[in-house]
């Protein structure tokens, strides 16, 4: 159980254009999503946190018109990329925690995605 | 600043001997604490947790230590398999706060 499925695992595209990157939770309910982004050798950042149906609450120095999160159900939250730049470049991770909270699943509640690489030529 | 740290970025071990990883915090208001096994190109994946009322948790070859005074946490395995080298994550949750801080993370070789 506790399934994240993201998508796309890469993705390459033209500097300027936008990029869509899905997550979603297969087999529970993810009141919470978290959105993270990590460049080589480095630490895990979180970018955002966003809850269904309500707006995402981005961290201190994340530009929430350039990384547009909709977490419009209770197993899907998209990250959006707009007007992407070669500084975008990196890999981005989801995070969903289950409804309950209440570390039933093995995960103690936070399962992650597989990650997506973005490169942005 | 960060409030996660594993001062060590790489270790290597022989295979069967024991693997210690070492993380600090700052911030006191940790009460949750995680370790994570991440390869690249890919999402972490849960090791082990303990909570600031533990001081110990085990499950099979893992073990995870916390020192609350000292703020510091490691995390034991015995014995090291090939299959356990990769990069591995410390992270803290703060008391009533859903999010996770991660650490710098450790790069783990097991030597055959």
């Amino acid at each position: 159980g506790a399934v994240v499925s993201q998508h796309p695992s890469w993705v390459i595209c033209k500097s300027g254009t936008s990029v869509k990157i899905e997550c979603r939770s297969l087999d529970f309910q993810a009141t919470t999503m978290f959105w993270y982004r990590q460049f080589p050798k480095q630490s895990l950042m979180l970018m955002a946190t966003s809850n269904e149906g309500s707006k995402a609450t981005y961290e201190q120095g994340v530009e929430k018109d350039k990384f547009l999160i909709n977490h419009a159900s209770l197993t899907l939250s998209t990250l959006t990329v707009t007007s992407a730049h070669p500084e975008d470049s990196s890999f981005y991770i989801c995070s969903a925690r289950d409804s309950t909270g209440q570390g039933l699943s093995p995960t103690y509640g936070y399962t992650f995605g597989s990650g997506t690489r973005l490169t942005v030529v | 600043d960060q409030q996660v740290k594993q001062n060590s970025p790489s270790l290597s071990v022989q295979e069967g001997r024991i693997s210690i990883l070492n993380c600090d915090y700052t911030n006191s208001m940790f009460d949750y604490f995680l370790w994570y096994k991440k390869y690249p190109a890919e999402g972490p994946t849960f090791l082990i947790s303990i909570s600031s009322i533990k001081d110990k948790n085990e499950d099979g070859r893992f073990t995870v230590f916390l020192n609350k005074s000292a703020k510091h946490l490691s995390l034991h395995i015995v014995p090291s398999q090939p299959g356990d080298s990769a990069v591995y994550f410390c992270a803290a949750r703060g008391f009533g706060n859903e999010k996770l801080t991660f650490g710098t993370g450790t790069r783990l070789t097991i030597i055959p």
